[in-house]
C-alpha cells in the first residue's frame, strides 16, 4: 500500500529556530509538491518539484523557506528563522505529471 | 487573479442528496479536481474533469462547464462518513492546482 510519508507529524518550537520537514513520495512518482494549510487561507502551493527539480517556488517566502529534493526519495522543506506566522499545517503530494496528487499526513507546526 | 467560490458551509440530512457549487476564475485552465478532506487529515482524491459534462463514480458525480467557469459534486445517499470538507481544485498549469477554503459538509441524522 504505497503511500506518502512526512517526519515530522507534529513539531513545536520557539520563534527563530530552524524547523526542517521531511517527505518521503511515493516510489516512481516524478513530480513533489509543498502545501500549507491554514484555516483562513486554505491550501496554499508552496513549491513542486519534477524530476528533482524545482519548476514552481513562487509560493514561497524566499527569505525564509527552502525547498529541495536531495534524491528521488526526499523532499526537504526547511524554515529559517520561524515565526509564529507559520503555524499551519504542511502537507507534501506527489504524483505524476497530468494526475492526481497523493497527499501525505502532514506536519503540523507550532511557532511559539 | 486567481479565485475560486464555494460555499463556507452546508448541512444535510443522512440518505438524502446533495449539491457543493463551485465557481472559478484562472489564469490558465486544465482540468478541475475535487478532494475529501476530513478533519484532522490529508485531502484524499475524488474526482477529475476535464471535459464538459458529467462523470459518475458511485455515489458521487461531478459536473464541469468551462464556458461558464462552473463545477458542482454532487453526493447520494448521504451518509454520516461523508462529514468532511469538499475541496474544488482547478488545475491551471502542467500539474498545478489552485485550492480554495473548500465546503465543510456535516450530514446529520
Amino acid at each position: 500500500d504505497a503511500r506518502v510519508t512526512q517526519t515530522p507529524r507534529d513539531k513545536v518550537t520557539e520563534m527563530g529556530q530552524e524547523v526542517t520537514m521531511r517527505c518521503q513520495p511515493i516510489l516512481g512518482h516524478n513530480t513533489v509538491f509543498w502545501y500549507r494549510q491554514t484555516m483562513m487561507q486554505g491550501l496554499e502551493l508552496l513549491a513542486y518539484f519534477r524530476n528533482r527539480a524545482p519548476l514552481d517556488d513562487s509560493g514561497m517566502p524566499k527569505d525564509r523557506f527552502s525547498a529541495e529534493m536531495p534524491d528521488a526519495t526526499l523532499a526537504t522543506l526547511k524554515i529559517q528563522p520561524s515565526e509564529p506566522r507559520d503555524s499551519a499545517v504542511y502537507f507534501c503530494a506527489s504524483g505524476f505529471s497530468q494526475g492526481e496528487q497523493f497527499f501525505g499526513p502532514g506536519t503540523r507546526l507550532t511557532v511559539l | 487573479g486567481q479565485n475560486i467560490d464555494q460555499p463556507t458551509e452546508m448541512t444535510a440530512t443522512e440518505g438524502a442528496i446533495v449539491q457543493i457549487n463551485c465557481t472559478y476564475q484562472t489564469s490558465g485552465f486544465n482540468g478541475l479536481f475535487w478532494y475529501q478532506q476530513h478533519a484532522g487529515e490529508a485531502p484524499t482524491f475524488l474526482s477529475y474533469n476535464v471535459l464538459d459534462g458529467l462523470e459518475e463514480k458511485g455515489r458521487f458525480s461531478s459536473f464541469l462547464s468551462r464556458s461558464k467557469g462552473y463545477s458542482y459534486l454532487l453526493l447520494k445517499e448521504l451518509q454520516m462518513k461523508d462529514s468532511a470538507s469538499y475541496l474544488c481544485a482547478p488545475k491551471t498549469g502542467a500539474n498545478n492546482l489552485f485550492f480554495g477554503t473548500g465546503t465543510r459538509l456535516t450530514v446529520i441524522p
